[in-house]
């Protein structure tokens, strides 16, 4: 089954605790994305990958890190996570960084920082 | 740089009745459209999208959306509308050529029996 996979689906965690959310997909995608999403603000986009050592920032990167060593894998890292990080994170991938692709979603990460 | 307003924040009806959910964007080039939904606890899934052509666009579920692009406007339309349509809805844009795409606030849509 085609799909966006993103682990873990919740967790809890204290300031300064670096921690590292995985996202993978299994349809050969060039195109990865990190979104956050919070309450009347829609998503907005934290990093974007166009494929393998290609990463770039998207609106809100300050606080996030992001690698893209393989073209299935594409980890969200907070290295030292705030209290302002508290949010829904989801990972997104399409075919290509071509701007009519669709994207598809994994089912989210609900992220809470004490 | 290209923007998305949805103008309802939430927008409650009853079953069988009609509903639009709209949206308006901004953009100085020529846009991709988009409409996700997302269901309760669930990652967004594509409903419809527009890239050129015919202005209107079938989606999934009964759904359609008409591209004005005088009024800059994607508007989301449902005849008849179930309980199994209650979700957050969010409508995105795209600019040609661009990787980026800018998301609406989103409209939660109620559905009352």
């Amino acid at each position: 089954e085609a799909q966006v996979t993103q682990n873990p689906r919740y967790l809890i965690t204290v300031t300064g605790k670096k921690l590292t959310v995985t996202c993978s997909q299994n349809m050969n995608h060039e195109y990865m994305s990190w979104y956050r999403q919070d309450p009347g603000l829609g998503l907005r986009q934290i990093y974007y990958s166009m494929n393998v050592e290609v990463t770039d920032k998207g609106d809100v990167p300050e606080g996030y890190k992001v690698s893209r060593k393989e073209k299935r894998n594409f980890p969200l890292i907070l290295e030292s996570p705030s209290p302002n990080q508290t949010s829904l994170y989801f990972c997104a991938s399409s075919f290509s960084g071509s701007g009519g692709d669709t994207q598809y979603f994994g089912p989210g990460t609900r992220l809470t920082v004490l | 740089a290209q923007s998305v307003t949805q103008l309802d924040s939430q927008v409650p009806v009853f079953e069988e009745a009609p509903v639009e959910l709209r949206c308006n964007y901004s953009s100085s080039v020529s846009v991709y459209l988009f409409w996700y939904v997302q269901y309760p606890n669930q990652g967004l899934q594509l409903l419809l999208k527009y890239l050129s052509g015919s202005t209107l666009v079938k989606g999934i579920n009964g759904f359609e959306a008409e591209f004005n692009k005088s009024q800059t406007s994607f508007h989301l339309r449902k005849p008849s509308v179930h309980i199994s349509d209650t979700a957050e809805y969010f409508c995105a844009v795209s600019e040609w050529g661009a990787q980026k795409l800018v998301f609406g606030q989103g409209t939660r849509l109620t559905i009352n029996p």
